[in-house]
């Protein structure tokens, strides 16, 4: 079967870095995405990997390698709007959209 | 980024009533729509893949004649909870990929239902 594994939730402080992760296992693969939602609004694209290696954009930052089945989402400097759920989603080889159940990032000052 | 518009943002309704909620892509022609269902502290959860000018395919366990999907036009599908009961309570979110490229789904603002 197709499984994304990610944390349910994590905590960091206000200014510091944090990293959460995602593996999956799917019946091929097109690409891995990341998304934010925030409580009660949908979820917003972040970034999008489909080659090994790290994606850089501003504070956030996404790398993958494919051989591990493995994504990660770094997020630096953190702010408290950053508190929201981040989710992780495969495209398989039908290039349908797999999902992860979502990571909770809360934020303390 | 494309745009993909939903409505109504919020409805109450009672049960047994039925309730339609509208998504439409706004700058870009969207053959394919998905539909999701998320309960609260839950992820997403795929109920239907909309087809423009076809029927909509059904994940398992989701009863096309309580949720009946219609994508009449290339930028428009609804999704119409058929006699609705409390616990069809949800928030539903749709969305849509640019045809032919390979780039991420874009969402609607979402629709939180309850019903009393």
């Amino acid at each position: 079967g197709q499984n994304i594994d990610q944390p349910t939730e994590m905590t960091a402080t206000e200014g510091a870095i944090v990293q959460i992760n995602c593996t999956y296992q799917t019946s091929g693969f097109n690409g891995l995405f990341w998304y934010q939602q925030h409580a009660g609004e949908a979820p917003t694209f972040l970034s999008y990997n489909v080659l090994d290696g790290l994606e850089e954009k501003g504070r956030f930052s996404s790398f993958l390698s494919r051989s591990k089945g493995y994504s990660y989402l770094l997020l630096k400097e953190l702010q408290m709007k950053d508190s929201a759920s981040y989710l992780c989603a495969v495209q398989d080889s039908n290039y349908q959209l797999i999902w992860g159940a979502g990571t909770k990032l809360i934020i303390k000052p | 980024g494309a745009v993909v518009s939903q409505h109504p943002s919020r409805v109450i309704c009672k049960s047994g009533t039925s309730v339609k909620i509208e998504c439409r892509s706004l700058d870009f022609q969207a053959t394919t729509m998905f539909w999701y269902r998320q309960f609260p502290k839950q992820s997403l959860m795929l109920m239907a893949t909309s087809n423009e000018g076809s029927k909509a395919t059904y994940e398992q366990g989701v009863e096309k004649d309580k949720f009946l999907i219609n994508h009449a036009s290339l930028t428009l599908s609804t999704l119409t909870v058929t006699s609705a009961h409390p616990e069809d309570s949800s928030f539903y979110i749709c969305s849509a990929r640019i045809p032919g490229q390979n780039t991420e789904a874009f969402f609607g603002q979402g629709t939180r239902l309850t019903v009393v």
